[in-house]
């Protein structure tokens, strides 16, 4: 069965060094997401592709997230420099779109980024 | 904005007992509803959905209806099992940002 990809799964740094998360998404899929979920909250939406295009990064702290998708398949999530607030699961997810986008997202198990 | 308000947890059960998970909503229009679940150590996973007024989605012995009137679309089970513990997400699309919004989850946990 076909599944979102990411990587590292587990991630300790110290504030004010640089950070990555890797994503995979499910082939064919249009549409890639990275969320941020804070323990004990709901998943927020950080920055939307469609292809290699933003769509929507109005959540992405411009200051230091920065997110790519150069040739519409994988995608790179960046901070620098972290900060103790960034201390979080960033769940990639993708969703393949077929005459609009219905919600029907499928999710990579995370990564888990803790700040020190 | 659109938002989403669920019932807080954690719920605790027994093996064999009734859920309800209350969830409510805001939203510009008549958005998608959602249940997205996430079992301990894994990504999050669609469980059902319904996209009309009055549509029953079901799923894994769950189900919820799409209430227009009261905005709301409460999960159901009628007699969970331990493999059902886990956190809970209501999630309305909203047409007008183009994007779900989670609630803050519901953590429900099945004792045998």
């Amino acid at each position: 069965e076909a599944e979102v990809a990411q990587s590292p799964r587990y991630k300790i740094t110290e504030k004010s060094q640089a950070v990555a998360f890797w994503c995979d998404p499910i082939s064919g899929h249009a549409t890639l997401y990275w969320y941020r979920q804070i323990l004990g909250q709901g998943p927020e939406l950080l920055v939307q592709f469609q292809d290699e295009s933003v769509v929507d990064d109005s959540q992405l702290p411009k200051d230091r997230f920065s997110a790519e998708r150069l040739k519409g398949v994988d995608s790179t999530l960046k901070i620098q420099p972290a900060e103790l607030g960034d201390s979080a699961m960033y769940l990639c997810a993708s969703s393949f779109n077929w005459g609009g986008n219905t919600g029907e997202l499928f999710f990579g198990e995370g990564s888990r980024l803790t700040v020190l | 904005g659109d938002s989403v308000t669920q019932m807080e947890g954690p719920v605790t059960l027994s093996e064999e007992a009734c859920l309800t998970i209350n969830c409510t909503y805001t939203a510009t229009g008549y958005p998608s509803l959602f249940w997205y679940v996430q079992y301990p150590g894994e990504g999050l996973q669609l469980l059902l959905k319904a996209t009309k007024a009055d549509d029953k989605g079901s799923n894994k012995g769950f189900e919820a209806t799409y209430r227009k009137e009261t905005t709301s679309f409460h999960l159901e089970k009628g007699s969970v099992q331990v493999s059902d513990s886990a956190v809970y997400f209501c999630a309305p699309f909203s047409g007008g940002y183009n994007k779900l919004i989670f609630g803050a989850g519901t953590r429900l946990a099945v004792h045998p």
